[in-house]
């Protein structure tokens, strides 16, 4: 099946500098792609999103950036907080169709 | 929150035996996807079902069964348990049959 990894099982940054979490993907038929963050012992929270017509989007103080010529996908946090910690997960799919397929994820740690 | 909820939160059982996970989509939400996410794998995605018809099957063991109701809350069974079949079991919806997926807080599943 499709795979989509994670270049960095784990991530550690300084409270306010910016992290950025990439993923690379492998079937060029995705259309649509998402970033997930998941806590310790909560499920996967929706972070944002973007469409393969685009190539950066932005939300509050998160930034996705999609390069669909090397299948590459990250994401950009702003000031990452304590309350950034978790881990991350990016995962593919078409807009039309109804498989997600998920990374491994990146584990985030933000030293006060 | 979500706004998808998943019962129980905890569930302990033995080899064997057969259990039942329940799962309520956001109001509004037609498609329901079923996730095992184990200590040393990612989400793995099961199953969707969309509007009470399967729509999409992934990783799903032919041990583990699933619907969805007329009102759109849905269950995942899972029978003959094995110890490897110990994990989070994760809930999502959407309004579609693709799109973004909201995901419940999980059931844990221990089999012993």
């Amino acid at each position: 099946g499709e795979s989509v990894g994670l270049h960095l099982p784990t991530l550690s940054v300084q409270e306010g500098d910016n992290s950025i979490i990439n993923c690379a993907y492998s079937n060029s038929a995705s259309d649509y792609f998402i970033w997930y963050k998941q806590e310790s012992g909560k499920g996967p929270q929706f972070i944002i999103d973007i469409r393969s017509n685009m190539d950066k989007r932005q939300g509050q103080r998160v930034t996705v950036l999609l390069n669909k010529t090397v299948k590459h996908l990250s994401l950009q946090i702003a000031a990452t907080q304590p309350g950034d910690s978790a881990v991350y997960f990016c995962a593919e799919s078409t807009l039309s169709g109804n498989q997600f397929y998920f990374g491994t994820g990146t584990s985030l740690t933000v030293i006060p | 929150d979500s706004g998808v909820t998943q019962t129980p939160k905890h569930l302990i059982t033995a080899t064997g035996q057969r259990v039942t996970l329940r799962c309520s989509p956001r109001s509004g939400d037609l498609s329901v996807y079923w996730y095992q996410q184990s200590l040393d794998q990612g989400l793995q995605f099961l199953i969707q079902y969309y509007n009470g018809e399967e729509r999409a099957k992934g990783n799903i063991l032919e041990r583990f069964s699933a619907q969805q109701f007329p009102d759109l809350h849905s269950e995942l069974n899972l029978s003959s348990l094995e110890l490897g079949d110990s994990a989070l079991y994760f809930c999502a919806s959407s309004a579609g049959t693709g799109g973004t997926q909201y995901f419940g807080p999980g059931t844990r599943l221990l089999v012993l």
